[in-house]
């Protein structure tokens, strides 16, 4: 069974950093791309960043790019997500999702979601 | 940037058909997938690659997608089908993943 769990979320102040987790299991990881998604408060999804199943690329949404980086150890089937210069509008449900095999594929399963929020 | 447009919301009464739609510049030339959300849950794939389903989605779920509007379609509706729904596509000319505005189905 395909399970994402994410970790790491909570109340940090605007400028602030967090790390988020996304422990994998179910499926061999590193054959995936995987992606983080974010979900504001009463809001819809946003997409947020992508990894190739080797780690070797990476890409963001602009409102994060520069400030988060996203990686993976394939060793510990793990995603991460760090957050720097941290912004109240980046208060959200962070999701990490995994892909198919393509880059550019559908999400085939999520996790249940890590609470981020920014505020002083 | 590209953007995908969903009416916010559709209602229905149980056992009729609820049409969603997402709007995009040309979107018949991408694939397009959909995602079910209930409240407090993690999104679910519920079409993909225009009009493939996953195992474990009823085949009430359909998909089409042409022109400047994908549709996703769900026949004799049921109360457990009320949910917001997003439209998502990967957006070849800015390498980046695009959600629709997302619509909320109402079951009467």
């Amino acid at each position: 069974e395909v399970q994402l769990v994410e970790s790491g979320g909570g109340l940090v102040q605007p400028g602030g950093s967090l790390r988020l987790s996304c422990a994998a299991s179910g499926f061999t990881f590193s054959n995936y791309w995987m992606h983080w998604v974010r979900q504001a408060p009463g809001k819809g999804l946003v997409w947020v960043s992508r990894i190739s199943s080797d780690g070797s690329s990476t890409t963001y949404a602009d409102s994060v790019k520069g400030r988060f980086t996203i990686s993976r150890d394939n060793a510990k089937n793990t995603l991460y997500l760090q957050m720097h210069s941290l912004r109240a509008e980046d208060t959200a449900v962070y999701y990490c999702a995994k892909g198919v095999y393509d880059s550019s594929g559908p999400y085939d399963y999520w996790g249940q979601g890590t609470l981020v929020t920014v505020s002083s | 940037s590209y953007v995908l447009t969903q009416p916010p919301s559709v209602s229905v009464a149980p056992t009729k058909t609820a049409t969603i739609t997402c709007g995009g510049n040309n979107i018949g030339s991408k694939s397009v997938h959909w995602y079910q959300q209930k409240p407090g849950q993690a999104p679910v794939l519920v079409i993909y690659y225009d009009s493939d389903r996953p195992s474990g989605i009823p085949e009430r779920f359909s998909g089409s997608n042409s022109g400047n509007t994908a549709t996703l379609t769900i026949y004799r509706v049921e109360a457990g089908d009320e949910a917001d729904y997003y439209c998502q596509v990967w957006d070849s000319g800015s390498d980046h993943y695009v959600f629709g505005t997302g619509t909320k189905v109402t079951v009467l």
